[in-house]
């Protein structure tokens, strides 16, 4: 079974830049979620995208946008890039949007905007 | 609103020496929570979690938690700390708003003593 990959582990942009984070879903797994860790800080929603349609969405301002994939992987785009937006990024997969699902994380992407 | 708060954002025993983290929830409608654990540089892994039935919940590494609905309470214990259970750990309790969501705590960084 293979498990939430994202890529690139690690990534530094300048103010102002566009970013795009990958993510493959576990196997198996229908329903992709992404949040925010700032340092010191419990992850934020960002959004969950399920069969390829976002369906909810956190207290992040439209410049955050995200894709899934008809194989379920799933990208975060960011644009305008803030010094704010310096964090650890999450993806996380689950086989459907119900409240008893676990989440599987995968190890993140850690993004540093100067 | 569904909440988590996380009592001491940093705790620290000594080896073999019982382990007691904190996690109380806020929620209008019965919770489904969840106990994460971070270790440095890596994505969050799942240590148990609550939806229904049996209070007490067993999870993996020897770590168990109990719901305690009359105290609004879900603690994680273990009951002999070992030096690989140096880490962050977060509580959460998820939500229907479209998506699912989970709102986690602040975290409580666990360090063991020798």
């Amino acid at each position: 079974e293979t498990g939430v990959t994202q890529s690139p582990t690690h990534l530094i942009k300048t103010r102002g830049q566009q970013v795009t984070l990958r993510c493959s879903s576990q196997s198996g797994h229908n329903t992709v979620s992404w949040y925010q860790q700032a340092l010191g800080q419990g992850p934020q929603f960002i959004f969950q995208y399920y069969r390829e349609e976002e369906n909810g969405r956190g207290n992040f301002p439209p410049r955050f946008s995200g894709l899934q994939f008809p194989n379920y992987s799933s990208e975060l785009n960011v644009n305008a890039l803030e010094l704010d937006d310096s964090a650890l990024y999450l993806c996380a997969s689950s086989l459907a949007a119900r409240n008893n699902s676990p989440l599987h994380f995968g190890n993140g992407t850690r993004l540093t905007v100067t | 609103a569904q909440s988590v708060t996380q009592l001491g954002s940093h705790v620290s025993v000594s080896e073999g020496a019982l382990v007691l983290l904190r996690c109380n929830y806020s929620s209008s409608v019965p919770p489904y929570l969840f106990w994460y654990v971070q270790y440095p540089n890596q994505g969050l892994q799942l240590l148990l979690k609550y939806t229904t039935g049996a209070t007490l919940v067993k999870g993996i590494n020897g770590f168990e938690a109990e719901f305690k609905k009359s105290e609004t309470s879900f603690h994680l214990t273990k009951p002999s700390a070992h030096m690989s259970d140096a880490a962050e750990y977060f509580c959460a309790v998820s939500i229907i708003q479209g998506a699912q969501k989970l709102v986690f705590g602040q975290g409580t960084r666990l360090t063991i003593n020798p």
